[in-house]
């Protein structure tokens, strides 16, 4: 079946503008969750959902960054007044149920790059 | 809160050999460890998890090790392949914190044939 997917696979924005990054789950999985990866790093937790509900936005790094998942499938990251700093992969993951022990699948990423 | 640290951070074999990479986690509470394979350009791809009621885990050439009392958990892949070169990462999840992961830093394998 169809992995996560993440749209776009690269973004280049200019310093100050305003980016949203688009994640869809893999069907029927609750859970989803929100990394930023920095090169040669491994991933960051920024936040996740069980349903729609934000269950833990501790990992935002500040409130310049948002999430949403309005109907409980797919999600949007918001970033506003972006930064040079916040240039990273962000990563999507999804799985069955909202609880340690489950298997998360990771979609391929969006490459934010900012000017 | 969980903090997990892998070595090392580069390792490279000749092929057919064995690779061994190694991390240590923090809370003692964590009960499932997942290791992850990522090539250039894409996500993680989970190869293989363990599951804190059992010590060894083994799917074909890839196996997992687990050692709760002192903490670590170990990634073993036998007979090396060249497309095995990736980055490994290895990841646990912070007790009753909805199962986000915190990650390691990652090994970087390289196969040569």
């Amino acid at each position: 079946g169809a992995g996560v997917s993440q749209t776009p696979s690269n973004k280049v924005t200019e310093k100050g503008k305003y980016v949203e990054l688009r994640c869809d789950p893999i069907s029927g999985h609750t859970a989803l969750y929100w990394y930023r990866q920095s090169l040669g790093q491994g991933p960051e937790f920024l936040i996740y959902f069980q349903g729609t509900g934000a269950a833990d936005d501790s990992g935002l790094p500040n409130d310049r960054f948002f999430a949403v998942r309005p109907e409980g499938s797919v999600s949007t990251l918001k970033i506003q007044r972006t930064e040079r700093g916040d240039s990273a992969v962000y990563l999507c993951a999804s799985s069955q149920r909202l609880a340690g022990g489950n298997e998360q699948f990771f979609g391929p990423g969006t490459r934010l790059t900012v000017l | 809160g969980e903090n997990v640290e892998q070595h090392p951070s580069t390792l490279s074999v000749q092929e057919g050999d064995s690779a061994v990479i190694k991390c240590t986690y923090s809370d003692s509470a964590s009960n499932y460890f997942p290791w992850y394979k990522q090539e250039l350009g894409k996500g993680p791809q989970l190869i293989i998890d363990i599951r804190s009621n059992v010590g060894e885990k083994k799917d074909q050439r890839i196996a997992v090790t687990l050692n709760k009392t002192a903490k670590h958990f170990s990634l073993h892949i036998t007979e090396t392949q060249p497309e095995d070169s990736a980055v490994y990462f290895c990841a646990a999840p912070p007790y009753n914190q909805g199962g986000k992961l915190i990650f390691g830093q990652g090994t970087e394998l390289s196969v040569k044939p």
